[in-house]
Protein backbone atom coordinates (compact mmCIF):
# COMPACT_ATOMS: atom_id res chain seq x y z
CA UNK A 1 0.00 0.00 0.00
CA UNK A 2 1.45 3.39 -1.28
CA UNK A 3 1.94 5.53 1.52
CA UNK A 4 3.61 9.51 1.18
CA UNK A 5 5.41 11.87 4.11
CA UNK A 6 6.22 15.36 3.60
CA UNK A 7 9.32 16.89 4.63
CA UNK A 8 10.81 20.05 4.91
CA UNK A 9 11.57 22.94 7.43
CA UNK A 10 7.71 23.84 10.16
CA UNK A 11 9.18 27.52 10.14
CA UNK A 12 9.69 30.08 6.99
CA UNK A 13 10.37 33.60 6.87
CA UNK A 14 7.76 36.17 5.35
CA UNK A 15 9.04 37.21 1.94
CA UNK A 16 10.98 33.89 1.57
CA UNK A 17 10.66 30.23 -0.47
CA UNK A 18 8.73 27.60 1.40
CA UNK A 19 10.08 24.05 0.03
CA UNK A 20 8.52 20.84 0.57
CA UNK A 21 9.19 16.76 -0.13
CA UNK A 22 6.71 14.35 -0.65
CA UNK A 23 8.51 10.55 -0.74
CA UNK A 24 5.95 7.87 -1.55
CA UNK A 25 7.04 4.26 -0.58
CA UNK A 26 4.98 1.30 -0.85
CA UNK A 27 4.89 2.09 -4.99
CA UNK A 28 6.96 3.73 -7.36
CA UNK A 29 6.19 7.15 -8.62
CA UNK A 30 5.94 6.83 -12.40
CA UNK A 31 2.38 4.84 -12.52
CA UNK A 32 0.25 5.66 -15.29
CA UNK A 33 -3.38 7.05 -14.36
CA UNK A 34 -1.77 8.59 -11.11
CA UNK A 35 -1.57 11.83 -10.19
CA UNK A 36 0.78 13.70 -7.08
CA UNK A 37 -0.59 16.78 -5.72
CA UNK A 38 -0.41 19.04 -3.10
CA UNK A 39 -3.41 20.56 -0.71
CA UNK A 40 -3.04 22.82 1.99
CA UNK A 41 -5.03 23.62 5.09
CA UNK A 42 -4.76 26.87 7.00
CA UNK A 43 -5.30 26.44 10.97
CA UNK A 44 -9.15 26.00 11.58
CA UNK A 45 -9.85 26.54 7.43
CA UNK A 46 -10.69 23.93 4.97
CA UNK A 47 -8.81 22.38 2.36
CA UNK A 48 -7.27 24.19 -0.67
CA UNK A 49 -5.90 22.24 -3.32
CA UNK A 50 -2.28 23.96 -4.50
CA UNK A 51 -1.39 21.88 -8.09
CA UNK A 52 -0.91 18.46 -9.46
CA UNK A 53 1.86 16.89 -11.41
CA UNK A 54 2.12 13.17 -13.46
CA UNK A 55 5.27 11.46 -13.75
CA UNK A 56 6.14 12.57 -16.83
CA UNK A 57 6.20 16.05 -15.65
CA UNK A 58 2.99 16.96 -17.09
CA UNK A 59 1.57 20.22 -14.02
CA UNK A 60 -1.38 21.31 -13.31
CA UNK A 61 -1.58 24.52 -10.80
CA UNK A 62 -4.40 26.42 -8.97
CA UNK A 63 -4.97 29.78 -11.11
CA UNK A 64 -4.90 31.92 -7.79
CA UNK A 65 -1.84 30.30 -6.73
CA UNK A 66 0.29 29.53 -10.25
CA UNK A 67 2.43 32.73 -10.62
CA UNK A 68 4.37 31.62 -7.23
CA UNK A 69 4.12 27.69 -7.36
CA UNK A 70 6.34 25.34 -8.48
CA UNK A 71 5.78 21.47 -8.53
CA UNK A 72 8.36 19.03 -9.48
CA UNK A 73 9.34 15.14 -9.72
CA UNK A 74 12.02 13.20 -9.41
CA UNK A 75 11.21 9.47 -10.46
CA UNK A 76 14.92 8.09 -9.68
CA UNK A 77 14.35 9.52 -6.11
CA UNK A 78 10.45 8.89 -6.08
CA UNK A 79 9.64 11.98 -4.82
CA UNK A 80 7.69 15.16 -5.60
CA UNK A 81 8.49 18.62 -4.03
CA UNK A 82 6.48 22.34 -3.62
CA UNK A 83 8.20 25.65 -4.11
CA UNK A 84 6.08 28.43 -3.00
CA UNK A 85 7.76 32.00 -3.41
CA UNK A 86 7.31 34.93 -1.73
CA UNK A 87 5.96 33.48 1.03
CA UNK A 88 3.15 35.59 3.37
CA UNK A 89 1.46 35.08 6.86
CA UNK A 90 -1.35 34.10 4.37
CA UNK A 91 0.72 30.71 3.15
CA UNK A 92 0.97 29.19 7.24
CA UNK A 93 -1.13 25.68 6.71
CA UNK A 94 -0.82 22.18 7.09
CA UNK A 95 1.02 20.77 3.97
CA UNK A 96 -0.73 17.47 2.58
CA UNK A 97 0.42 15.49 -0.71
CA UNK A 98 -1.89 13.12 -1.97
CA UNK A 99 -2.53 11.15 -4.78
CA UNK A 100 -5.50 11.33 -7.16
CA UNK A 101 -6.40 8.73 -9.19
CA UNK A 102 -6.92 9.73 -12.59
CA UNK A 103 -10.71 10.46 -13.91
CA UNK A 104 -13.15 10.95 -11.72
CA UNK A 105 -10.53 9.66 -8.56
CA UNK A 106 -10.52 11.48 -5.77
CA UNK A 107 -7.73 11.97 -3.26
CA UNK A 108 -7.16 8.43 -1.98
CA UNK A 109 -3.64 8.39 -0.35
CA UNK A 110 -2.79 10.98 1.94
CA UNK A 111 0.47 12.23 3.62
CA UNK A 112 0.57 12.44 7.52
CA UNK A 113 0.49 16.47 6.86
CA UNK A 114 3.35 19.16 8.10
CA UNK A 115 2.63 22.44 9.53
CA UNK A 116 4.32 25.26 7.77
CA UNK A 117 4.75 28.20 9.63
CA UNK A 118 5.43 32.02 7.93
CA UNK A 119 7.08 33.92 10.51
CA UNK A 120 9.82 35.78 11.53
CA UNK B 1 -14.00 31.78 -0.44
CA UNK B 2 -14.82 28.57 -1.71
CA UNK B 3 -15.24 27.89 -5.14
CA UNK B 4 -18.24 25.13 -4.02
CA UNK B 5 -20.53 26.06 -1.53
CA UNK B 6 -21.56 24.04 1.64
CA UNK B 7 -23.43 24.75 4.59
CA UNK B 8 -21.06 25.28 7.68
CA UNK B 9 -22.76 22.91 9.67
CA UNK B 10 -25.29 19.91 9.53
CA UNK B 11 -26.88 17.91 12.37
CA UNK B 12 -28.72 14.71 13.11
CA UNK B 13 -29.90 12.48 15.87
CA UNK B 14 -27.97 8.65 16.03
CA UNK B 15 -29.74 6.65 13.31
CA UNK B 16 -31.68 9.45 11.76
CA UNK B 17 -30.20 10.21 7.75
CA UNK B 18 -28.51 13.43 6.82
CA UNK B 19 -27.70 14.94 3.81
CA UNK B 20 -24.99 18.09 3.01
CA UNK B 21 -25.23 20.09 0.23
CA UNK B 22 -22.27 21.07 -2.15
CA UNK B 23 -23.30 23.90 -4.61
CA UNK B 24 -20.89 24.38 -7.94
CA UNK B 25 -21.76 25.95 -11.45
CA UNK B 26 -22.25 23.87 -14.73
CA UNK B 27 -18.62 24.85 -15.13
CA UNK B 28 -17.61 22.03 -12.50
CA UNK B 29 -20.37 20.14 -10.24
CA UNK B 30 -22.69 20.68 -13.24
CA UNK B 31 -20.44 19.55 -16.13
CA UNK B 32 -18.28 16.45 -14.83
CA UNK B 33 -19.16 13.46 -12.78
CA UNK B 34 -15.77 14.14 -11.24
CA UNK B 35 -17.49 14.70 -7.09
CA UNK B 36 -15.98 13.33 -4.28
CA UNK B 37 -15.93 13.63 -0.60
CA UNK B 38 -13.60 13.63 2.46
CA UNK B 39 -14.36 13.22 6.17
CA UNK B 40 -11.69 14.58 8.93
CA UNK B 41 -11.87 14.42 12.06
CA UNK B 42 -10.12 17.23 14.06
CA UNK B 43 -6.35 17.21 13.90
CA UNK B 44 -6.41 14.04 11.63
CA UNK B 45 -5.74 13.56 7.71
CA UNK B 46 -8.54 14.04 5.11
CA UNK B 47 -10.04 10.22 4.64
CA UNK B 48 -11.45 9.97 0.52
CA UNK B 49 -15.25 8.33 1.07
CA UNK B 50 -17.16 9.08 -1.94
CA UNK B 51 -15.46 9.59 -5.79
CA UNK B 52 -17.14 9.80 -8.96
CA UNK B 53 -20.24 11.48 -7.28
CA UNK B 54 -21.41 8.30 -5.56
CA UNK B 55 -18.85 5.17 -5.34
CA UNK B 56 -16.79 4.28 -2.51
CA UNK B 57 -13.84 2.88 -1.56
CA UNK B 58 -13.76 0.23 -0.36
CA UNK B 59 -14.09 -0.31 3.32
CA UNK B 60 -15.96 2.72 3.49
CA UNK B 61 -19.30 2.17 4.75
CA UNK B 62 -22.68 1.69 2.84
CA UNK B 63 -24.68 4.25 5.00
CA UNK B 64 -22.36 6.79 3.36
CA UNK B 65 -23.86 7.55 -0.37
CA UNK B 66 -22.89 10.45 -2.97
CA UNK B 67 -26.30 12.03 -5.61
CA UNK B 68 -25.42 14.84 -7.78
CA UNK B 69 -28.72 16.81 -9.46
CA UNK B 70 -27.88 19.44 -11.55
CA UNK B 71 -25.07 21.87 -9.89
CA UNK B 72 -25.72 20.92 -6.61
CA UNK B 73 -23.93 17.26 -5.35
CA UNK B 74 -24.51 15.75 -2.19
CA UNK B 75 -23.26 13.71 0.64
CA UNK B 76 -26.06 11.36 2.34
CA UNK B 77 -25.26 9.60 5.82
CA UNK B 78 -27.84 7.49 6.98
CA UNK B 79 -28.17 5.52 10.03
CA UNK B 80 -26.09 8.42 12.07
CA UNK B 81 -23.38 7.31 14.09
CA UNK B 82 -21.51 8.74 17.01
CA UNK B 83 -18.59 7.78 14.98
CA UNK B 84 -20.02 10.15 12.03
CA UNK B 85 -19.59 13.36 14.15
CA UNK B 86 -17.01 15.32 11.56
CA UNK B 87 -15.93 17.53 8.88
CA UNK B 88 -16.81 16.94 5.57
CA UNK B 89 -15.49 18.64 2.32
CA UNK B 90 -16.64 18.40 -1.07
CA UNK B 91 -14.33 18.57 -4.21
CA UNK B 92 -14.46 18.61 -8.07
CA UNK B 93 -12.94 19.10 -10.96
CA UNK B 94 -13.98 22.97 -12.63
CA UNK B 95 -12.20 21.99 -15.79
CA UNK B 96 -8.90 22.65 -17.75
CA UNK B 97 -8.26 26.40 -16.08
CA UNK B 98 -9.35 25.46 -12.42
CA UNK B 99 -8.65 22.00 -11.92
CA UNK B 100 -9.38 21.17 -8.82
CA UNK B 101 -11.68 22.94 -6.18
CA UNK B 102 -12.82 22.37 -2.75
CA UNK B 103 -15.97 23.58 -0.77
CA UNK B 104 -15.56 24.79 2.30
CA UNK B 105 -16.56 22.32 4.54
CA UNK B 106 -19.28 21.36 6.78
CA UNK B 107 -18.96 20.55 10.21
CA UNK B 108 -21.45 17.17 11.29
CA UNK B 109 -22.79 16.95 14.76
CA UNK B 110 -24.66 14.06 16.18
CA UNK B 111 -26.75 14.98 18.96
Amino acid sequence: QVQLQESGPGLVKPSETLSLTCTVSGGSISVDNYYWGWIRQPPGKGLEWIGCIYYSGNTYYNPSLKSRVTISVDTSKNHFSLRLISATAADTAVYYCARRAGGGGGFQAWGQGILVTVSS
Amino acid sequence: QSALTQPPSASGSPGQSVTIPCTGTSRDVGAYDHVSWYQQYPGKVPKLIIYGVNKRPSGVPDRFSGSKSGNTASLTVSGLQAEDEADYYCSAYGGGNVYWVFGGGTKLTVL
